[in-house]
């Protein structure tokens, strides 16, 4: 059964730093990993999809690494601003083709100081 | 990219009453998926709403007590029965697509937060 987790659960920074959130997860045959963004109390926004033949996906200040064989993501946050301030969120869509169902890990929660 | 518009937002129930959620999809997408996230947790798949046929619904979790409706590509409900304060939670509404090999990003609606008293 595949296992997501996330480290750190939370995370707490001054405004202008860059940081990095840490997804593993147990099985590494995964077809793609998500990284999502939640706001208190509401939905996903999806931020950065990597298929499992990627290394990486870059989208503005945010880069996404996948290390598939150990098991492995990273979300690189760059010059991070109070407005990043959420709930990150990693899950893993298994491979076979046919499996859609997405396995997520418990989030890291990031606050960025101004 | 698909939006997903789901509603209503929130809500407060009395226990023992059934609230339906509502989900749109501005495009016709392949999968479509409930999931629930209870306070201070992460999300957990209810089931897999099937267009035209039964919901697949996972472990722990039955169509007496969530059922589903799917009439066509792009629309969906999710009942929550006979509720109780447990059923207090984020209900989120997900959809996919499939083209060809690639791209089968996931995306989320906003959720609906229930509070049941």
């Amino acid at each position: 059964k595949q296992e997501v987790t996330q480290i750190p659960a939370a995370l707490s920074v001054p405004e202008g730093e860059n940081l990095v959130l840490n997804c593993s997860f147990t099985d590494s045959a995964i077809y793609n990993l998500q990284w999502f963004r939640q706001d208190p109390g509401k939905g996903l926004t999806s931020l950065l999809l990597i298929q499992s033949s990627q290394r990486e996906q870059t989208s503005g200040r945010l880069n996404a690494s996948l290390d598939k064989s150990s098991g492995r993501s990273t979300l690189y946050i760059a010059a991070s601003q109070p407005g990043d301030s959420a709930t990150y969120l990693c899950a893993v869509r298994p491979g076979g083709g046919s499996n859609y169902k997405l396995t997520f890990g418990k989030g890291t929660l990031l606050t960025v100081n101004p | 990219s698909a939006v997903i518009s789901q509603k209503p937002s929130r809500d407060i129930c009395q226990r023992g009453t059934s609230l339906t959620i509502q989900c749109q999809v501005d495009s016709q997408v392949t999968m479509m998926f409930w999931y629930r996230q209870q306070p201070g947790q992460s999300l957990t798949l209810i089931a897999t709403a099937n267009q035209g046929s039964e919901a697949t619904y996972e472990s722990g979790f039955v169509i007496d007590k969530f059922p589903i409706s799917r009439p066509n590509l792009t629309f969906s409900t999710l009942t929550v029965s006979n509720m109780s304060p447990e059923d207090s939670s984020i209900y989120l509404c997900s959809a996919s697509s499939t083209r060809g090999r690639m791209n089968t990003e996931a995306f989320f609606g906003q959720g609906t937060r229930l509070t049941v008293v």
